[in-house]
Formats: structure tokens, C-alpha cells, sequence
């Protein structure tokens, strides 16, 4: 069964200060990786899409990380903000069916 | 950028009638739209696979004749939850796949639903 897993489960940290979230998944074949933000009582919004061949992609503060040899990604989040405050959520698609992880919940306090 | 309607954004119902929520695609074409279910902080759980033209996909333990799926343009797919009960409270949020771009994944921004 393809899996997403993602690690922390939630994490909270200072005004400022960086931090990165972890993505394992088991999908395959694997056709791309998408991070989103989801802010409470939001719908997820897109933070950046990767396909096998891409390494990292960057949206702002946001920098995702690919390595499909080991099945891992990551989202860095640099000088976080206090908006920045939501679940994270990573989805790895099989041809065109998605898969859900069940998202890092990050606080950010003043 | 692409946009996905979602109405209402929130409705409270009586147990036992039926509430009907839309996922709209504004600028964009979707043959496919997603419905999902989230429960206080945990991830979503996909609940069905609509289709333009054809039946719904339903996962497994999903009850089709309780959550009645009906996509009948290509930008426009509704989820009616027959006969609530107050277990079916929950945040409903749907997605849909641009005909154009099969990669991307938009999102409403969801209904909280709660029934009394």
C-alpha cells in the first residue's frame, strides 16, 4: 500500500527561526511531490510541485527538497513568521492518484 | 491563478435531512474533482473520486448512498450528504484537477458542516 509519512507530527518554534519538515513515502512509480499549506479551516494551498527529475524548488521562504532515490522530501521554511502558523501537508501522486500524508502541524510564538 | 469555489462555507442542519455542498472550478476545466473529509486536526481523507459523465470512485467504507456524488459539468461536482447525523459533522473540502495540467491539485476552501 503506498504511504506518505511525515515527521514531526508538529513542531513549534520562535519568530525567525528556520525550520525543515520531513516526507518518506512509499508511492511508486511516482510521477510528482507537492507541499501544501493549510491554514485552520482552509482549504490546502500549494507551496511548490516537483517531478522525479527536480531536486529542490524554492516559493519564497519555502525550499522543497527531492531525493527520489531514497524517497525522501523536505520543506524548509527559513526566518518563519507568524503566519506561517498551519499544517503542512505532503502529497506524492502515482500517475495521476494522490496520496496524503497527514500533515506537520507548526506553531510559530512570538 | 486557478480557483476552486466551494459554497457553502459553512451550513448546520437538523439530523436527518440532507445537505448539498458545490465545488466549482472557475477558470478552469476539471473532469476530475476529489472529496475529501478532515476531522479536527488530523489530515484529509479522501472520500471519493468524481468523475464528469461517469460515477463516482468511492473509497473503501465510504457510503455512496449517504454521500450522493453528482458531476455533471466540467466545472462543476456536488456532494450531498442524505440524511445527517451528527457523526457527519466534520470540515468537507473538495480538490480539482485541471483538464489542462494533470500535475496541479487545487482546493476549495472547504464547508464546515455541522448537524444538530
Amino acid at each position: 500500500k503506498n504511504q506518505v509519512e511525515q515527521s514531526p507530527q508538529s513542531l513549534i518554534i520562535l519568530e525567525g527561526k528556520n525550520c525543515t519538515l520531513q516526507c518518506n513515502y512509499t508511492v511508486s512509480p511516482f510521477s510528482n511531490l507537492r507541499w501544501y499549506k493549510q491554514d485552520t479551516g482552509r482549504g490546502p494551498v500549494s507551496l511548490t510541485i516537483m517531478t522525479f527529475s527536480e531536486n529542490t524548488k524554492s516559493n519564497g521562504r519555502y525550499t522543497a527538497t527531492l531525493d527520489a532515490d531514497t524517497k525522501q522530501s523536505s520543506l524548509h521554511i527559513t526566518a518563519s513568521q507568524l503566519s506561517d502558523s498551519a499544517s503542512y501537508i505532503c502529497v506524492v501522486t502515482e500517475f495521476y492518484i494522490p496520496t496524503f500524508g497527514r500533515g506537520t502541524s507548526l506553531i510559530v510564538h512570538p | 491563478g486557478a480557483v476552486v469555489s466551494q459554497h457553502p462555507s459553512w451550513v448546520i442542519c437538523k439530523s436527518g435531512t440532507s445537505v448539498k455542498i458545490e465545488c466549482r472550478s472557475l477558470d478552469f476545466q476539471a473532469t476530475t474533482m476529489f472529496w475529501y473529509r478532515q476531522f479536527p486536526k488530523q489530515s484529509l481523507m479522501l472520500m471519493a473520486t468524481s468523475n464528469e459523465g461517469s460515477k463516482a470512485t468511492y473509497e473503501q467504507g465510504v457510503e455512496k448512498d449517504k454521500f450522493l456524488i453528482n458531476h455533471a459539468s466540467l466545472t462543476l461536482s456536488t456532494l450531498t450528504v442524505t440524511s445527517a447525523h451528527p457523526e457527519d459533522s466534520s470540515f468537507y473540502i473538495c480538490s480539482a484537477r485541471p483538464d489542462r495540467d494533470g500535475r496541479a491539485l487545487h482546493f476549495g476552501n472547504g464547508t464546515r458542516l455541522t448537524v444538530t
